[in-house]
């Protein structure tokens, strides 16, 4: 059975500290990895789609990895703007849906 | 603006009532999804469609019904609902069932069941 598991499940920095997010999957053939960010009474919004180990992705201030067993979330000197739930969700090749994390609530403070 | 658009937004029904959740998407998407997120649990697929009348089963189908006759529709119906099914509903649409950004969610109906 798929399993993610996000940690930590909740984040606090201040403005600036940077810090990673981890999301560690179990699946029999990843087709896909994707990050998302959720703002409280709104739906996903999709960040990014990584395929293989060693693939990155980079926007604004976060950096996604992939390894054959986990995914990180990097983020380089965060706002407040930053602060979210951010789930993690795993694809695999044969399956027609996403494997969710739980998500780990990220709060930045000024 | 294209996206995803789910009604209602708030919801309360009494236990054994039956209600549809709406779910239209403007993208042309063929793959479309519910589901489900719940405090801890992370979002649970309760159904997808692949394309006009081709529905099947998530993880967790009880008590709920889906259809689809019109690519841009896909609604939810709960058929007698329960505590249990208090919970926030997204629906989501993609572009394909592997799709390489990702799948578009609308912005929830948060059902409360008492």
């Amino acid at each position: 059975e798929d399993q993610v598991t996000q940690s930590p499940e909740a984040l606090r920095l201040q403005e600036g500290e940077s810090s990673s997010l981890n999301c560690s999957y179990t699946v029999s053939g990843l087709r896909g990895l994707f990050w998302y960010r959720q703002d409280p009474g709104k739906g996903p919004e999709f960040l990014f789609t990584l395929y293989s180990a060693g693939e990155e992705k980079e926007k604004e201030r976060l950096k996604a990895t992939l390894t054959k067993k986990e995914s990180f979330l990097h983020i380089t000197a965060p706002k407040p703007e930053d602060s979210a739930t951010y789930l993690c969700a795993v694809q695999e090749g044969s399956a027609r849906q996403l494997t969710f994390g739980s998500g780990t609530q990220l709060t930045v403070l000024p | 603006n294209a996206g995803v658009t789910q009604t209602p937004k708030f919801q309360v029904l009494k236990t054994g009532q039956s209600m549809t959740l709406q779910c239209a998407q403007d993208m042309n998407h063929e793959y479309m999804s519910w589901y489900r997120q719940d405090p801890g649990m992370g979002l649970r697929l309760i159904h997808y469609s692949v394309g006009a009348g081709i529905t099947d089963q998530g993880e967790v189908p009880n008590g709920y019904n889906v259809s689809r006759s019109t690519t841009e529709d896909f609604p939810l119906r709960l058929l007698s609902a329960a505590p249990s099914q208090t919970s926030v509903y997204f629906c989501a649409s993609s572009s394909a069932v592997i799709a390489p950004r990702g799948y578009t969610f609308g912005s929830g109906t948060r059902l409360t069941v008492v």
